[in-house]
């Protein structure tokens, strides 16, 4: 049984361009949660999403950042237009239906805006 | 105040030394309870949940006080394999379900 699935790794993004990142969640999981963590800092919870729904985005930045976890396929954390504050490390995790505490990470991408 | 606050560390200590790890939470409506350890550049992983009656996971046991928001992870008989960031989590409950709040995060340093 795969892990949550991440790609890519690392991403090298020039300020002004957009960075894309995947997220293939575990066998049966139905609930998607997006994590940052900037160098020397926590985690700090971005979004949380179940098929084709938002259901919290709290943590999300206004601005340039949005999220979707389509019927089909991977979800997607997309940035647009990055800046150099955008560096980090993004985690994604996922969860069974009515088990939301148990979350298992992917090994992350890390965004490197130069 | 930061919603989850931990002993910053970093811990040094031989092996097979006992080391106690503590962490404080400032949202009463918190539900469940972990500590997760992460090790360079990983991801973090699922150390163990934390229960109010305590509970305990081979050399590591973990105690939950509601009263005064207080959680706290024990180690005993440290390994080298121990040595990782420990990071004090809590799941908070209402429309947020499902959003994990971190601590820092504690480092540890097992040395031989």
């Amino acid at each position: 049984n795969a892990g949550v699935m991440q790609n890519p790794r690392h991403l090298v993004r020039r300020r002004g361009q957009e960075a894309r990142l995947r997220c293939s969640p575990m066998k049966g999981h139905s609930h998607v949660y997006w994590y940052r963590q900037l160098p020397e800092e926590g985690l700090k919870f971005m979004v949380y999403l179940q098929k084709e729904n938002i259901i919290d985005e709290s943590g999300m930045p206004k601005e340039r950042f949005s999220a979707e976890f389509p019927k089909e396929g991977p979800s997607i954390l997309r940035i647009q237009q990055v800046v150099r504050g955008d560096s980090a490390a993004y985690f994604c995790a996922s969860s069974p239906p009515t088990e939301e505490g148990t979350q298992y990470f992917g090994p992350g991408t890390r965004l490197l805006v130069l | 105040r930061k919603e989850v606050e931990q002993d910053p560390g970093p811990f040094n200590v031989p092996e097979g030394a006992t080391v106690a790890f503590n962490c404080t939470y400032s949202n009463s409506a918190s539900q469940s309870f972990f500590w997760y350890r992460q090790d360079c550049r990983k991801e973090p992983k699922l150390l163990m949940s934390v229960y109010s009656s305590g509970n305990e996971d081979g050399r590591f046991t973990a105690q939950l006080n509601r009263a005064s928001q207080y959680i706290s992870l024990l180690i005993r008989d440290s390994k080298l394999s121990d040595s990782a960031t420990y990071l004090c989590v809590v799941l908070t409950g209402g429309t947020s379900y499902g959003k994990l709040t971190f601590g820092q995060g504690t480092i540890l340093t097992v040395h031989p």
